[in-house]
Formats: structure tokens, sequence, C-alpha cells
């Protein structure tokens, strides 16, 4: 069956420290892989997109890699703040018109 | 340019009643996209419609309907309500009209069914 597997529920590091959340997917062959992040009671925001032929993407503080042959995609926030703190999506689409996204992985950034 | 809006914000309704959410896309977006969010599935995608046409559609009973108008607003309706239809409602507009690159999102409809 299809899975998108976010490494976990929730993940706590340090002010200044780089968070690298993981996100694993099987039997899905996306055309491209996004990122969002989502505070409580809003939608999400879009981050990065990266395609199936890119390895890596990055924005400002933000990097993505994505390796199809091991079906994973790293997210990295670095010199993180608490202003991060927040739950970030994974999001696979196969072209067909509908994103597929992960649960999530909570992020705190404590001070 | 205003984002993308979706009324009402809140809604309570009682098992078997039926519900009409509305999402207002961004300026030029045709493309909508409707996903459920709860705590323990996660974002799971409803329908996507595109120049009034259903083009996709996720795997949710009949009882989950939608439609878009010529100004690509949207509404999506979900009839004889059971409890487990409570969750967050999300609108997403998308300005390709190929794919769903970068889905701009709305606050949501958070929906109890008591």
């Amino acid at each position: 069956s299809q899975k998108i597997e976010q490494n976990s529920e929730a993940l706590n590091i340090q002010e200044g420290k780089t968070a690298t959340l993981t996100c694993n997917y099987t039997n899905y062959s996306p055309a491209y892989l996004q990122w969002y992040r989502q505070d409580p009671g809003r939608g999400p925001v879009f981050l990065l997109l990266i395609r199936e032929n890119e390895k890596e993407k990055r924005k400002e503080r933000l990097k993505v890699t994505f390796d199809t042959t091991l079906k994973q995609s790293l997210f990295h926030i670095t010199a993180s703040q608490p202003a991060d703190s927040a739950t970030y999506l994974c999001a696979l689409d196969t072209g067909a018109n509908n994103l597929f996204f992960g649960t999530g992985t909570r992020l705190t950034v404590i001070p | 340019k205003a984002g993308v809006t979706q009324t009402p914000r809140y809604l309570i309704k009682t098992r078997g009643q039926q519900v009409t959410l509305s999402c207002s896309p961004i300026s030029g977006h045709r493309s909508v996209s409707w996903y459920q969010q709860t705590p323990g599935q996660g974002l799971q995608f409803l329908f996507e419609y595109f120049s009034e046409t259903q083009r996709n559609k996720g795997n949710f009973p009949g009882r989950f309907s939608g439609r878009q108008f010529s100004n690509s607003r949207s509404e999506m309706n979900v009839s004889t309500l059971e409890l487990g239809d409570s969750a967050l409602y999300l609108c997403a507009s998308s300005l390709d009209p190929a794919t769903n690159e970068k889905l701009f999102f709305g606050s949501g409809t958070q929906l109890s069914v008591l």
C-alpha cells in the first residue's frame, strides 16, 4: 500500500541548531515533492518544491534534498529560531492533480 | 492580492444534517482543491476542480460533493453528517492549470458534528 511517513510526530531542538526532518515514501513515483509549514489554526503554507531530477534545493535557511533511490526527502532548517516552531508537512505529487500529504512533524525550537 | 478565503470559519452541526462550505480562490487561480484534515489521518485529498470540472476525486463516500462556479469560487457539500466528519476542511488554489505545484491554502473551516 502507499505510505508517506515523516520521521517523528514531534521534534525538539535548541535554538541555533539545525533541524532535520525526514519524509519517506513507499509505492509512489512522485514527479515532485513539496514541503509546507502549518501553524495551529491555519492552513499549510508552501515552502519549497523539488523535482525528481533535482538533488537539492535551497531557500534562505531552508534546504531540501530528494533521493528517489532511497525514496526519501530531508528538510533542513539551519540556525533554527523559536519562530520556526510549527508543523512541517511533506507532500508528493504523482502528476494526477492531487497531492498526498504526510501526517507532519511538529517542530519546537527551544530558546 | 487577497489570499484564499473560506467561510464559515467554524461550524457546529448535528448528525444527519448537511453542510455547505465555501471557498474563494486567489484572483486568477482556476484550480481549487479540497482537503480534510484530522489529527489521526492528516490531510486527505477530497477533490479538485478546474474550469468548473472535477478533474480528480479522492477516496471519500458520495456524501461528499463539490462544485466550482464560473468565477472559480467553489463549494463543497457534505450530506447526512456523521460524527467522523468532524475535521478541518481546507481549500487550496493553484495558478498552474496542469499540476498542483505550489498550493495556496485558506485557513479552513472547522466543522464539529455533535
